[in-house]
């Protein structure tokens, strides 16, 4: 089983900067098949990237995924209120298995 | 557009069976590439994939759940369900359902969008 460690825990940043989060695989996930997913307190989780760095549907370019192998980076550009939240992520190269979560939180 | 609403019980006894039931709108489980998933989540904790079941019936379960989680699929009525048997307290979570798209050219990413609102399993005697 593909394992998924998450950095940091937490994030605490101001509504504007940039958030740098890191996804790391104990084994290489084939063909980039990562995802990000954003969860809001009290509610399901969003996808927002899918193959490491194709936007889903209707989320803004401010967010952007990158990486390969075992090293993936979620990027949020300039971080807005509505983007405080919980970011997961997944990857489906081998089974599918999510990672522990990073908390982006008000500085 | 896509919804997804879990229903089912919200307590279980311990070596109980569950049984979860999952009905959709918006997407039909007859469409090539479609699925829908479950995925769990312990309170506070994250999330952890169960099962997967695709439109030409095929599926796919955790390694480690695999001998107590069933999933199957009701097109006509458009719900998926899925039984976990031998419960115990270490089940306790929300669990959701959620839509397998297909994605790009050739549809191969086994993501879900969107989710249900999920519910929440507790797991006492």
């Amino acid at each position: 089983e593909i394992v998924l460690t998450q950095s940091p825990g937490t994030l605490s940043l101001s509504p504007g900067e940039r958030a740098t989060l890191s996804c790391r695989a104990s084994q290489s996930v084939s063909s980039s098949y990562l995802a990000w997913y954003q969860q809001k307190p009290g509610q399901a989780p969003r996808l927002l990237i899918y193959g490491a760095s194709s936007r889903a549907t209707g989320i803004p370019d401010r967010f952007s995924g990158s990486g390969s192998g075992t090293d993936f980076t979620l990027t949020i550009s300039r971080l807005e209120p509505e983007d405080f939240a919980v970011y997961y992520c997944q990857q489906y190269g081998s089974s599918l298995t999510f990672g522990p979560g990073t908390k982006v939180d008000i500085k | 557009q896509i919804t997804l609403k879990e229903s089912g019980p919200t307590l279980v006894k311990p070596t109980q069976t569950l049984t979860l039931t999952c009905t959709f709108s918006g997407f039909s489980l007859s469409t090539s590439g479609v699925g829908v998933g479950w995925i769990r989540q312990p309170p506070g904790k994250a999330l952890e994939w169960l099962a997967l079941i695709y439109w030409n019936d095929d599926k796919r379960y955790s390694p480690s759940l695999k001998s107590r989680l069933t999933i199957t699929k009701d097109t006509s009525k458009n719900q998926v369900v899925l039984t976990m048997t031998n419960m115990d307290p270490v089940d306790t979570a929300t669990y959701y359902c959620a839509h397998r798209p297909v994605l790009g050219i050739f549809g191969v990413d086994e993501v879900f969008d969107p989710w249900g609102q999920g519910t929440l399993v507790t797991v006492s005697s």
